[in-house]
This record gives C-alpha cells, structure tokens and sequence, in this order.
C-alpha cells in the first residue's frame, strides 16, 4: 500500500530532551516536507526536501532540524523541544511534477507531540 | 503579509444540497491551488489540483474554480451526504512554497 509512515503517533517528552520523529515514504516520491498543525493556525510549513541531500527552510523552522540521505526517508529532530512545539505533526510526500499521474500530497498519519 | 482566507470556520447545510466553500488570498500569485480534506485526528487527503491558467476542474462531485483576478477559489460539493462531512482545506502552491489555509469544517445534516 502506497503510504506515508510516521512514528511515533503519540509522544510525551520533558523539555530539552533530543527526540526524532521518523517518516518514510514508499511512492519514490521526490519531495518530502514537514507541517505543524496548531488550531486557528492550520499547517504551517517547517522544513522541505526536493530531494536527496536538497532541504530548505519553511515558514516556522525555528528549534527544528530536518535530514534527507535517502530518498524515502526524511527524519524532523528537535534537539531541545521546548512547550512552544507541543503540537500535531505532519509529514507529506509528492512528485514533484504537478502532471505526474498520482500527482498530490500524501500525508502521513500525524504524530501528537507534547513537551512538558 | 501573505494571507489565505477560507469564508468560515464551520459550514452546515442538508443533505442532498450543494455545499460551496471559499478561498480567498492575498500578497501571493500560486501557480496552482489544491483542495484536500481532513478528516478528526488524521492526515489531509488530496482532492483536486487546478493551475492559474484554468478556470475550472471537476471530479465526481466535487468543482473547483479558480479566479486569479479575483484571487479566489470556490469548492463545490453536489448533492452532498453526512460522509461529506469533514474539513476542507485549500491550499496555495508556488513551486515547493506551498501554503494551506486554516480550513473550513464542513456538517452535512442528514
């Protein structure tokens, strides 16, 4: 089955303790990114991939650190989370050809993140 | 500032209506404007992709329009059931710089 993997779905963390959210894609898909998700604020952009070893900055990249080594995998690390980033995650993949067959995001299943 | 503006938090309407939700924008010139839907505690679902160059795109029951004049997309469900129910978002993409909307929570009301 076509699908974005995220891990954990649900994560309790104290503040300054380094922790890796896990995503991996399985569509060969060549972008990848990664979104919070805060009420009233919608997903908001926090980093992104074009593709191996390419990654940029997205609208709120403050206290966050992305790697892409391969391609199906693009990992969000918080070296010292902080209560501020208590939050839904999201991870999301594509091609990146908008007239690719298949063409549109696909997201992973969240990952629920609360930092104490 | 850039601003993407969905007309309102919540919409309800009855079953078998059609439901239209906007999508207002402003400081941003997208290349595309893509809906999706989200459903309680789990990720968007891509629903539709329309370019600055199209007018309109359709799929089953659902019609997107897209007026760059304007800077405004209009999302249309016809013949709407409960399991419409969910929200909407839209989202406006340049490039990789792809910017979603707070969402509009859509009840269809048997």
């Amino acid at each position: 089955e076509a699908q974005v993997t995220q891990n954990p779905r649900y994560l309790i963390t104290v503040t300054g303790k380094k922790l890796t959210v896990t995503c991996s894609q399985n569509m060969n898909h060549e972008y990848m990114s990664w979104y919070r998700q805060d009420p009233g604020l919608g997903l908001r952009q926090i980093y992104y991939s074009m593709n191996v070893e390419v990654t940029d900055k997205g609208d709120v990249p403050e206290g966050y650190k992305v790697s892409r080594k391969e391609k199906r995998n693009f990992p969000l690390i918080l070296e010292s989370p902080s209560p501020n980033q208590t939050s839904l995650y999201f991870c999301a993949s594509s091609f990146g050809d908008r007239d690719a067959v298949g063409y549109g995001y696909t997201f992973g299943s969240g990952t629920r993140l609360t930092v104490v | 500032s850039q601003k993407i503006e969905q007309n309102s938090e919540a919409l309800n309407i009855q079953e078998g209506k059609t439901a239209t939700l906007t999508c207002n924008y402003t400081n941003y010139s997208p290349a595309y404007l893509q809906w999706y839907r989200q459903d309680p505690g789990r990720g968007p679902v891509f629903l539709l992709l329309i370019r600055e160059n199209e007018k309109e795109k359709r799929k089953e029951r659902l019609k997107v329009t897209f007026d760059t004049t304007l800077k405004q997309s209009l999302f249309h469900i016809t013949a709407s059931q409960p399991a419409d129910s969910a929200t909407y978002l839209c989202a406006l993409d340049r490039a990789n710089d792809m910017r979603f909307g707070a969402g509009t929570r859509l009840t269809v009301k048997p």
